[in-house]
């Protein structure tokens, strides 16, 4: 069972390079999303997509983007590095299960990215 | 002992000793909450979650705890062992709907002493 997996696990790019980050989950759930993480700070979310070719903002958007062409991927592109986009970046995946408690989301390894 | 988010962010206690992490969340129409224990270099783990019309939910070893009325979350770790030691943060799911949009809390350093 591989879960949910993030490549590269470690990045170091220049400013203003094009930078994309790459999820893949095993189970086939419908909602993903993308989270960065910084020194001190909770998650953030970026980016979700609810289902393959539906995707939505998050709080901290811009400079990002994503695709979702198949339902097990959701790679998040940095179309133009900076900076402050250095961080640690977590990707999730959550299927609607239907319990009356809330759905679990599962948290990929992450990706610490460094921009120089 | 206890932590309240921002305020306390590292909570150190002894092992065998039983922990409270606490948590003040944003909005009174959120309807349901979880706690995730990250450890260092590992993305965030779900330990246990509540909907806001129950005002307790225990698991193995933990117990959440929600007070809708001052907003307040806290996560009670019984009998802490050394591999609790870890960050663990609150989130909450804002309605309309569940659809795992999350908002997380700062987070809170548990270190367990043996």
């Amino acid at each position: 069972d591989a879960g949910i997996t993030q490549s590269p696990r470690y990045k170091i790019t220049e400013t203003g390079r094009q930078v994309t980050l790459m999820c893949h989950q095993t189970w086939s759930h419908s909602y993903m999303f993308w989270y960065r993480q910084d020194l001190g700070h909770g998650l953030r979310l970026i980016y979700y997509s609810a289902a393959a070719d539906i995707t939505d903002k998050g709080e901290v958007s811009d400079g990002y983007v994503v695709s979702r062409s198949k339902t097990e991927n959701f790679p998040l592109t940095l179309e133009s590095a900076t900076r402050s986009q250095t961080s640690v970046y977590f990707c999730a995946s959550v299927a609607p299960s239907g319990r009356e408690m809330g759905d679990t989301q599962y948290f990929g390894p992450g990706t610490r990215l460094t921009v120089l | 002992g206890e932590s309240v988010g921002l305020h306390l962010p590292t909570l150190s206690v002894q092992e065998g000793d039983n922990s409270i992490i606490n948590c003040a969340y944003s909005n009174s129409a959120s309807d349901y909450f979880i706690w995730y224990k990250q450890e260092s270099g590992k993305g965030p783990q779900f330990i246990i979650d509540i909907r806001s019309n129950m005002d307790k939910r225990q698991g193995q070893r933990v117990t959440v705890l929600l007070n809708k009325t001052v907003k307040h979350l806290s996560l009670q770790i019984a009998a802490t062992q050394p591999g609790d030691s870890a960050v663990y943060f609150c989130a909450e799911n804002i309605p309309p709907g569940n659809t795992g949009k999350l908002i997380f809390g700062q987070g809170t350093t548990l270190q367990v002493k043996p």
